[in-house]
This record gives structure tokens, C-alpha cells and sequence, in this order.
């Protein structure tokens, strides 16, 4: 199993450009999360998905958009980039959140500076 | 809204002390309660997690956490830390979904 895989590792977007992050995972999770890491602020849940189809906004979702088409996949959309979305960030996934086996795994992360 | 605070940012040890962190959360209902690490240039890995029964709790790396209901408290433990024990320790609680706190930084000095 690969786990939890995202793309790119780093990324550098002028402010206004638009871009997707991708994530994806092979262990047929149902919960997909993405969270962004600021210094001091720990992290931040940005949008979340139950499953496929279902999507939902976590604490700072604002200028992020997210789609959930099929289980493996859920891609973080930045429409018009801002400097305040500089920051690393994390697509995590776990069974479910519901149960014991609800422990979250967590991707490498993406490096995103917005100029 | 459930919320989680880390009261210590940042905290500085020498090999062999013991460490506490606190963690708190504010959630009336049933909670599942972690603690995350993540290693210099790492992502986060869980270090142990509470969902029922015996509240002491123990994980990886000789770390423990003991959950305390009626203070809403989660604390990290470890009786001898290590110079390896560098890293960022993240308390999270799960209801519906996954929060963080802010975090606590640990050095550990040889």
C-alpha cells in the first residue's frame, strides 16, 4: 500500500493563479480531510469528506474548494491563490470516523507559497 | 464547536527529565482523543489514542496519556525523554471530525 499520497511537494502560485492539490489514497478509506499547518496554529481543518460524493467545511474553508468523485481521490482546489494561503498542507484519510478504527494517516505534505 | 488547547508552545528539556503536556478540549458529548508527533521535516504520525475504558493510556516511544473526564484533559507523558524525542506533539480530538490544537515544540537537550 502507498497510503496517503499527495502532489506536488512544493509550489510556488502567484497571487490570483489557480491550482489543484491532489491527494489520493489506497486503503479504501471512507474519511478524507485536508488540513493546512501555519506556525503557531497547529492544524487547521480546511474542508472533509464522509465518502464519495459528500463533502463538508472544516474550521478555514474559505478560497478552498473540494469534490469527492470517487473514494481514492480528493483534490484541493485554490480558485484565485492569496499570500494568506501560503502554508503546508496535509491530506489525511481514515476508516471512518465513527469507530475504533477511525485513526487518521497522514500524507507528506504540500508546500505551497502564494507570491 | 468542539476546540482543543495546548497551553505549552514550547517546551525545553535535557535527556532524562520527564515530560507533561497538557491538552484540554471542550466537547460535551463522547469524545476520541489523540496525540500526534511530527518529527523535523516529517508528517504526523499518532502516538497513542483513547476511545473507551482504561483511562491511561499507553503508546509508542514509552509515551503515555491519561484522560481525565471530569477536566476535560488529555495530558502527554513520558517519565525519561530522549534527545529523539525532538519534535512537534499535537493533541486532537474527534468527534465528526478531526481538531487540532496549536501544539507543543519539544527540545530535548543532550
Amino acid at each position: 500500500n502507498a497510503g496517503v499520497t499527495q502532489t506536488p511537494k512544493f509550489q510556488v502560485l502567484k497571487t490570483g493563479q489557480s491550482m489543484t492539490l491532489q491527494c489520493a489514497q489506497d486503503m479504501n478509506h471512507e474519511y478524507m480531510s485536508w488540513y493546512r499547518q501555519d506556525p503557531g496554529m497547529g492544524l487547521r481543518l480546511i474542508h472533509y469528506s464522509v465518502g464519495a460524493g459528500i463533502t463538508d467545511q472544516g474550521e478555514v474553508p474559505n478560497g478552498y474548494n473540494v469534490s469527492r468523485s470517487t473514494t481514492e481521490d480528493f483534490p484541493l482546489r485554490l480558485l484565485s491563490a492569496a499570500p494568506s494561503q501560503t502554508s503546508v498542507y496535509f491530506c489525511a484519510s481514515s476508516y471512518d470516523t465513527s469507530s475504533s478504527y477511525n485513526e487518521q494517516f497522514f500524507g507528506p505534505g504540500t508546500r505551497l507559497t502564494v507570491l | 464547536a468542539q476546540s482543543v488547547s495546548q497551553h505549552n508552545h514550547h517546551v525545553i528539556l535535557s535527556e532524562a527529565a520527564s515530560l507533561e503536556l497538557g491538552c484540554n478540549y471542550s466537547y460535551g458529548g463522547t469524545v476520541n482523543l489523540f496525540w500526534y508527533v511530527q518529527y523535523p521535516g516529517q508528517h504526523l504520525q499518532l502516538l497513542l489514542k483513547y476511545f473507551s475504558g482504561d483511562p491511561l493510556v499507553k503508546g509508542i516511544k514509552g509515551f503515555e496519556a491519561e484522560f481525565i473526564k471530569s477536566k476535560f484533559s488529555f495530558n502527554l507523558r513520558k517519565p525519561s525523554v530522549q534527545w529523539s524525542d525532538t519534535a512537534e506533539y499535537f493533541c486532537a480530538v474527534n468527534t465528526d471530525k478531526l481538531i487540532f490544537g496549536t501544539g507543543t515544540r519539544l527540545q530535548v537537550f543532550p
